[in-house]
């Protein structure tokens, strides 16, 4: 299975502060998806990104969160002030070289927001 | 709007037999993609088999097959001599072809699988 990576693998933050989560997705690809996993849930979509753009975002990824392409291979989900809720697993995925039909996900960044 | 339905929150199989995990999904697109995914402890996501829906032949990966039944919309998940790694949560996906927007996944709740000694 190709691979993409992200990280940390764990972050814990104190209410508030801003965190930076990382992902590398699979090489050369212009197409990026981040989701959330709250703990016993499913996994909820956030935002792609496609060729320096976002195409599309839920209605979770509010004015709290952004996603950056701040060098060719790294891909970041930001979220400035966060809160309790926001705890939970962050997964990024990206379709393997030469496609798009099907999406590889990270191991996934768990955050403990306290 | 696309929903995908998993009606079994938890499962339980003795190793070596044979379990069949059901999904269930609604969409008025006529072609798109269907996934199963598991999700071991370590709560990484894995892709376990794929279904393009215009394609009748039933996906098949090893142990893993599904039966597809586009008419009723439907998308089970077969898992075949049991093994005690199988055990985790598995979720049925859904997406519509690859586009400039649109073509997030759409998950189900999950079923969690327990695998018997």
């Amino acid at each position: 299975e190709p691979e993409v990576t992200q990280t940390p693998s764990h972050q814990v933050t104190q209410m508030g502060q801003e965190v930076i989560l990382r992902c590398v997705p699979i090489s050369n690809h212009l197409y990026f998806y981040w989701y959330r996993q709250i703990l016993g849930q499913k996994v909820e979509f956030l935002v792609s990104f496609y060729n320096n753009e976002i195409s599309e975002k839920s209605e979770i990824f509010d004015d709290q969160f952004s996603v950056e392409r701040p060098d060719g291979s790294n891909f970041t989900l930001k979220i400035r002030s966060t809160k309790l809720e926001d705890s939970a697993m962050y997964f990024c995925a990206s379709p393997a070289s030469g496609g798009t039909d099907t999406q590889y996900f990270g191991p996934g960044t768990r955050l403990t927001v306290l | 709007a696309q929903t995908v339905t998993q009606s079994q929150p938890e499962m339980s199989v003795q190793e070596a037999e044979t379990v069949t995990l059901s999904c269930t999904y609604d969409t008025s697109e006529s072609d798109y993609y269907l996934f199963w995914y598991k999700q071991p402890p370590s709560r990484q996501m894995i892709l376990v088999i794929r279904q393009e829906a215009y394609k009748q032949q039933n996906a098949t990966e090893n142990r893993f097959s599904v039966n597809f039944q586009k008419a009723a919309k439907s998308f089970s998940l077969k898992i075949s001599d049991s093994q005690l790694g199988d055990a985790a949560m598995y979720f049925c996906a859904y997406r519509t072809p690859s586009s400039f927007r649109d073509d997030k996944i759409i998950f189900g709740k999950g079923t969690r699988l327990h695998i018997l000694p």
